[in-house]
């Protein structure tokens, strides 16, 4: 059971590029979450999904920023037109039901840098 | 608004001795709370969850209580170890939504 992974651990976009996140969650968990982490700060909620279907996307910005969950892959999260206050830890979460009632399961984090 | 608040930014204790953690929350009503550790460089580890209508939870060395009423869960490391050094997030949770996360406690343990 390899947990929950995420690639790639760091990447360097240049601003006005676009970032693509990718976060395969545990086997069996159905329930993907994105959070965003800048340093010293807790963990923002972005978005909840479930296969091809989001949930809550609340604490997601409304421009540029977009995620799925597609039937076959990863959950990706992207980026649009980076700009440097992007920079940040981004982490991915899943769980194999709905809520947290067994806890989350995290990835390890991408580490988005924008130059 | 909702607020999720952890007691100061970091606490320093001295080994063996039993680290405290705060977790405080206004203008929620969760039906569960969750505390997770994290390093640095890594993703948060789930640790406990405790329920609305339970006062207190035990694993090891841990312990965790729910105070509704004064919407507030304290996290308790007893015998502590300098091993136990790291950040401590507390999460708030509905059945049916996603966790809330607070800003994190960073513990350092002497030795």
């Amino acid at each position: 059971n390899a947990g929950v992974m995420q690639n790639p651990r760091h990447l360097v976009r240049r601003r006005g590029q676009e970032a693509r996140l990718r976060c395969s969650p545990m086997k069996g968990h159905s329930h993907v979450y994105w959070y965003r982490q800048l340093p010293e700060e807790g963990l923002k909620f972005m978005v909840y999904l479930q296969k091809e279907n989001i949930i809550d996307e609340s604490g997601m910005p409304k421009e540029r920023f977009s995620a799925e969950f597609p039937k076959e892959g990863p959950s990706i999260l992207r980026i649009q037109q980076v700009v440097r206050g992007d920079s940040a830890a981004y982490f991915c979460a899943s769980s194999p039901g709905q809520g947290g009632l067994n806890g989350y399961t995290f990835g390890s984090g991408t580490r988005l840098t924008v130059v | 608004s909702q607020k999720i608040e952890q007691n100061s930014e970091a606490l320093n204790i001295q080994e063996g001795k039993t680290a405290t953690l705060t977790c405080n929350y206004t203008n929620y009503s969760p039906a569960y709370l969750q505390w997770y550790r994290q390093d640095p460089g890594r993703g948060p580890v789930f640790l406990l969850l405790i329920r609305e209508n339970e006062k207190e939870k035990r694993k090891e060395r841990l312990k965790v209580t729910f105070d509704t009423t004064l919407k507030q869960s304290l996290f308790h490391i007893t015998a502590s170890q300098p091993a136990d050094s790291a950040t401590y997030l507390c999460a708030l949770g509905y059945n049916n939504n996603d966790m809330r996360f607070g800003a994190g406690t960073r513990l350092t343990v002497k030795p």
